[in-house]
């Protein structure tokens, strides 16, 4: 069973639609949860850290729930700009440099 | 500022051959990762440096594959001999300090597409 869990996907989404991602993690010292970006043939981006009381960053929402080991990623208003695969990322509290990815989810936001 | 470059972009080699990846870091980052994506699998930890030091290389998958960073700057990847699972993209990446530290992002290279044949 993989560390982080993600729906490969693709969601095929039209343009001001809302989409949700989730993600599973399985090892219960898992610290630190990251939502990377990554679009084709690119190097993975930091779209945003995920914190235990959930954030905001314009439209992206991300949440957090310990005692489900779960993460999510809410996209409001989706633009065609938003199509790439989002990586789900997790650092253990004993490894504090070793990013963990999922295999991501790709997002197709079509006109 | 420059980003994290790696060279080369593209890379086509015979099985059992020799292939050296280069990664220059972002200029005054210490830590330097190499990480990879096999083909249908999700990207994977390779290792880790501080400066010139190793400090984590469990994700190497075996004696084949051969990490440096000389003089704590630029880094480079040796795969010998290239075997057909070796194919995929190699990415570095670079940070000040630990990601897990607020404001401590790590920056990843385009990576290198390795293709063995």
């Amino acid at each position: 069973r993989k560390e982080v869990e993600q729906d490969p996907g693709p969601f095929n989404v039209p343009e001001g639609a809302t989409v949700a991602f989730n993600c599973t993690y399985s090892n219960s010292a898992s610290q630190s949860f990251f939502w990377y970006r990554q679009d084709c043939r690119k190097e993975p981006k930091l779209l945003m850290s995920v914190y235990s009381s959930g954030n905001e960053d314009g439209r992206f929402t991300a949440q957090l729930n310990r005692a489900s080991q779960y993460i999510s990623l809410l996209i409001r208003d989706s633009k065609l700009s938003d199509s790439a695969t989002y990586l789900c990322v997790v650092i253990r509290m004993d490894s504090s440099y070793k990013l963990i990815f999922g295999s991501g989810t790709r997002l197709l936001v079509r006109p | 500022e420059a980003g994290v470059t790696q060279f080369p972009s593209h890379s086509v080699i015979e099985k059992g051959q020799t292939v050296t990846l280069r990664c220059d870091p972002i200029s005054g980052h210490d830590n330097l990762y190499w990480y990879r994506r096999v083909m249908g699998k999700e990207i994977k930890f390779l290792l880790h440096f501080v400066k010139e030091s190793k400090q984590d290389e469990s994700g190497m998958p075996n004696n084949r594959f051969l990490a440096e960073r000389t003089g704590g700057t630029y880094s480079t990847l040796k795969v010998q001999p290239a075997e057909l699972e070796d194919s995929g993209v190699y990415f570095c990446a670079s940070s000040q300090d630990s990601p897990r530290r607020s404001g401590n992002t790590i920056y990843f290279g385009e990576g290198s597409w390795l293709t063995v044949v």
